[in-house]
């Protein structure tokens, strides 16, 4: 079974670009993560989406956002790039996580994203 | 402060030796994980606790949750180079409303394992 799959694997920008990040689910599962892992902030949470809907939102700005599609992939885009945004940001996927109980996150193994 | 707090930090062990990793929060956990990541690297899916007092054991790498859901522990037995990574506990934990953060993981900031052959 193929797991989480993070394209691509390195990107590099300037400041003022736009970055896209790609993530490919677990097969079967429908929720989609995004974390980013800055050197120094350790993992922090971004982005959830399930069924194509945001369910949750991590402590950042409006100009970090994505969507995801009917075939469960997903898209994160970073807009108006800055220098701290230089990070690994991280892919999990899983069964949908609620109240009958947690769901345990598969991850990816990232997309180091570079700003120059 | 961190909401999930790891110790130690860092732990250098010599192979064949026993070692804990220990995560805790003041608040409940709801969904407790470990991992294991290489640097630079995914993270690789150890374990998931969810009952207070629950144990699950896999190869040498055992994981607790105490009774109140507050603290988690891992413990590996005989260590091997192997082992060496990055170990991270992850968690859903009570907000300050009232609910729970479902899907939205907490993490500690992680324990750099090295085991010397």
């Amino acid at each position: 079974e193929a797991g989480v799959t993070q394209s691509p694997t390195h990107l590099i920008k300037t400041r003022g670009q736009q970055a896209t990040l790609r993530c490919s689910p677990i097969s079967g599962h429908t929720s989609v993560y995004w974390y980013q892992q800055a050197l120094g902030l350790g993992l922090q949470f971004l982005l959830w989406y399930d069924e194509g809907e945001e369910r949750n939102r991590g402590n950042f700005p409006p100009r970090f956002s994505g969507r995801q599609f009917p075939n469960y992939s997903s898209e994160l885009n970073v807009n108006a790039l800055e220098l701290e945004d230089s990070a690994l940001y991280l892919c999990a996927s899983s069964f949908l996580s609620g109240s009958t109980g947690n769901q345990p996150q598969h991850f990816g193994d990232g997309t180091r994203l570079s700003i120059l | 402060s961190q909401e999930l707090e790891q110790s130690p930090q860092s732990l250098i062990v010599q192979e064949g030796k026993n070692l804990t990793i220990n995560c805790t929060s003041s608040k409940t956990l709801y969904g407790l994980y470990w991992y294991k990541q290489k640097y630079g690297e995914g993270l690789i899916f150890l374990m998931m606790l969810q009952k207070g007092g629950e144990e699950k054991s896999h190869e040498k790498i055992t994981a607790k949750l105490d009774e109140k859901k507050q603290q988690s522990s891992l413990h590996i037995t005989a260590s091997q180079p192997s082992h060496a990574g990055i170990y991270l506990c992850g968690a859903a934990i009570d907000t300050n409303a009232g609910g729970t953060s479902y899907g939205k993981l907490t993490f500690g900031q992680g324990t750099i394992l090295t085991v010397h052959p």
